[in-house]
């Protein structure tokens, strides 16, 4: 059975530090991995997603995630967080054309100004 | 295009009651996915339609099932409602062959006392 596990329940950062957030999976095939970004009350959005190439992916709002196959994860990465960054961010694998995903408990960031 | 929209947006229940949550999927998206996410937890996959028909479940009783209509509109039902039930329940949908993208709604919040 696959499983997502997110390292950081909880961070705390400063507007400009810069972020990392944890992920690995486990999972016997080929998977597509995902980061989802839920800001408060507001619905699960996608961040950026790796279907394969590149293992290095950009998306949205400055965030990017790179794939290690070796090490089964998929970490989150900003280089100078903002305050409308605070958000809860999840994790989240699915095998190919499956479309039934398999998620993290989630990382909730906030950002001080 | 609208997005993906559910109903009620909270809802309260005693136990051993029956529940019917509704999805309107994303315009041209035939495939919708439902999630059950608990306090503090990732969203779990509960099950997925496709043309009507149930493509896939999670690890969840029979107790839970769903319907798709020829819309692609989708209701998820809960029968002898359990105090555990209790979470926010999201439909996702996503467009023929792009099943791994999914647009998730705002969910709807059920409490059962």
């Amino acid at each position: 059975a696959q499983s997502v596990s997110q390292h950081n329940h909880h961070v705390i950062l400063s507007e400009a530090a810069s972020l990392e957030l944890g992920c690995n999976y486990s999972y016997g095939g080929t998977v597509n991995l995902f980061w989802y970004v839920q800001y408060p009350g507001q619905h699960l959005q996608l961040l950026l997603k790796y279907f394969s190439g590149d293992p290095l992916v950009k998306g949205i709002k400055g965030f990017e995630a790179e794939f290690i196959k070796s090490k089964f994860s998929f970490n989150l990465r900003k280089p100078s967080v903002q305050w409308s960054d605070t958000a809860e961010y999840f994790c989240a694998v699915t095998p190919p054309n499956a479309g039934k995903s398999t998620f993290g408990d989630g990382t909730t960031l906030t950002v001080k100004p | 295009e609208t997005g993906v929209t559910q109903s009620p947006t909270h809802l309260i229940k005693t136990r051993g009651q029956q529940v019917t949550l509704r999805c309107s999927s994303q315009s041209g998206h035939n495939t919708v996915s439902w999630y059950q996410q608990a306090l503090g937890q990732g969203p779990q996959f509960i099950f997925q339609y496709y043309r009507e028909e149930e493509n896939g479940r999670g690890n969840f009783p029979p107790r839970f099932s769903g319907l798709q209509f020829p819309n692609y509109s989708s209701e998820l039902n809960v029968n002898a409602l359990e105090l555990d039930d209790s979470a926010l329940y999201l439909c996702a949908s996503s467009l023929p062959g792009a099943t791994d993208t999914q647009y998730f709604g705002p969910g709807t919040r059920l409490t059962v006392l």
